[in-house]
This record gives structure tokens, C-alpha cells and sequence, in this order.
């Protein structure tokens, strides 16, 4: 069956500039996560979501980030008024119930942002 | 310093060696542990879960945990050139539903 998908798969954008990442869960699963990883770094957990509504968003690292999820499936990560160091490979993931840590975390390719 | 370290390489050994990867962790209320490994432009995939201390195999991979001294390890027999990849360690606790990752180490096995 289809895996976790996300578009696009880059995209190369100006200072200043909006961003929206879209990603498009396995059908069925219920949780979603959205992960950043930059160079060097491991994976940075941005954001969680339980069906529509985001019981941790802990992880987005200033207001600039926003995340929705409609419909119980796809999800939008959007980044206003981009910097330089938001530059990183966005990852998304998702799960069948996301209840218990230990179940399989599916990762889509990922989207590779590029700030000039 | 970061919830779990984890040396970022690269690491580069002849085919048919035994790899050794490791990871610490600083929160002794991390619970589970996992592997992932990362081929090139692609999302991470999950090699290993393990839970408790100890030693888990799956075929040529054996994942040991070690909650004593916060110290996890995946070890990869008989390796081979399609074993390159970034191997990424990853743990977290029952509550908090999201996985701490550590930087990932780059791994190139060659022929």
C-alpha cells in the first residue's frame, strides 16, 4: 500500500518568505508527527497530532511555525516570514493510533527547504 | 547537552565486519529504545525496538540495552555494502509521544 508522502519534495525559497509543507499520512493512521532534521543534527520533533486536534506541539521553535491537520489526514506545516536557519530537511510521520510510544513511527521522503 | 548523544561518524568498515553503534541517554525515565536507519534523500525506517535491558537479534542485527549506565548499542554481523546508511538511535518515555532522537551515524561499508 502507499506509504507517508509529502510535497514538495524540495523547494528553495527567499528570506521573508512563506512556506507551506504538506503531508499525507498512511490511510487510517491516526497520528501524525512532523520532524525537522538539519545538518548534523538528528531528528528534531516539531510537532504531534491525535487525530485533528495537536496535543504537543512543544517542539515548534517559535511562533513563525504553525501546523494543521484536517479531516484526520493531511496535514500543513507552514513556516511564516522564513530565516536562513530554517533550512533542513521536514520530516513527517505517522502511526496507526499513536497511543503507545513503541508503535512504528512511518516517515514519508521528507520535504528539503532551502532559505536564501 | 542533548538528551541522547550519539557519535555522527562517518564510520567506514570493509564488508563481513561486525559494526558497533552506540548511543547515550541522559533521562533515566526513557523506556523505550529504537533503531532507524536512513538510506541517502530518504525517511528514516525502524530496524529495532527494544524495551528492557538486555539483548534483542534479529537476523544479523543485535540491538543491547544497557539501563544501568544509559548506554544503548546496535551491532551488525556479517556487514554488507547495503548496510550503508545513517543509523539513527531513539528513545522516549510512555506519556510523551514523541521519540528523542540522536544525531544519526553515517555508515559506509565497503566492498
Amino acid at each position: 500500500g502507499a506509504g507517508v508522502s509529502q510535497s514538495p519534495s524540495n523547494k528553495v525559497t527567499e528570506k521573508g518568505k512563506d512556506v507551506e509543507l504538506r503531508c499525507d499520512p498512511i490511510s487510517g493512521h491516526t497520528a501524525l508527527y512532523w520532524y525537522r532534521q538539519s545538518l548534523g543534527q538528528g531528528l528534531e520533533f516539531l510537532i504531534y497530532f491525535q487525530g485533528n486536534s495537536a496535543p504537543d506541539k512543544s517542539g515548534l521553535p517559535s511562533d513563525r511555525f504553525s501546523a494543521e491537520r484536517t479531516g484526520g489526514s493531511v496535514s500543513t506545516l507552514t513556516i511564516q516570514r522564513t530565516q536562513q536557519e530554517d533550512s533542513a530537511v521536514y520530516l513527517c510521520a505517522s502511526s496507526l493510533a499513536g497511543t503507545l510510544l513503541q508503535e512504528t513511527q512511518y516517515f514519508g521522503p521528507g520535504t528539503r527547504l532551502l532559505v536564501l | 547537552q542533548k538528551e541522547v548523544e550519539q557519535d555522527p561518524g562517518p564510520l567506514s568498515v570493509p564488508e563481513g565486519a561486525i559494526v558497533s553503534l552506540n548511543c547515550t541517554y541522559s533521562n533515566s525515565a526513557f523506556q523505550y529504545f529504537m533503531w532507524y536507519r536512513q538510506y541517502s534523500r530518504k525517511g528514516p525506517e525502524l530496524l529495532m525496538y527494544t524495551y528492557s535491558s538486555g539483548n534483542k537479534e534479529d537476523g544479523r542485527f543485535t540491538a543491547q540495552v544497557d539501563k544501568s549506565s544509559k548506554y544503548i548499542s546496535l551491532f551488525i554481523r556479517d556487514s554488507q555494502p547495503s548496510d550503508s546508511a545513517t543509523y539513527l538511535c531513539a528513545t522516549g518515555r510512555q506519556g510523551a509521544q514523541k521519540l528523542v532522537f540522536g544525531q544519526g551515524t553515517r555508515l559506509t561499508i565497503n566492498p
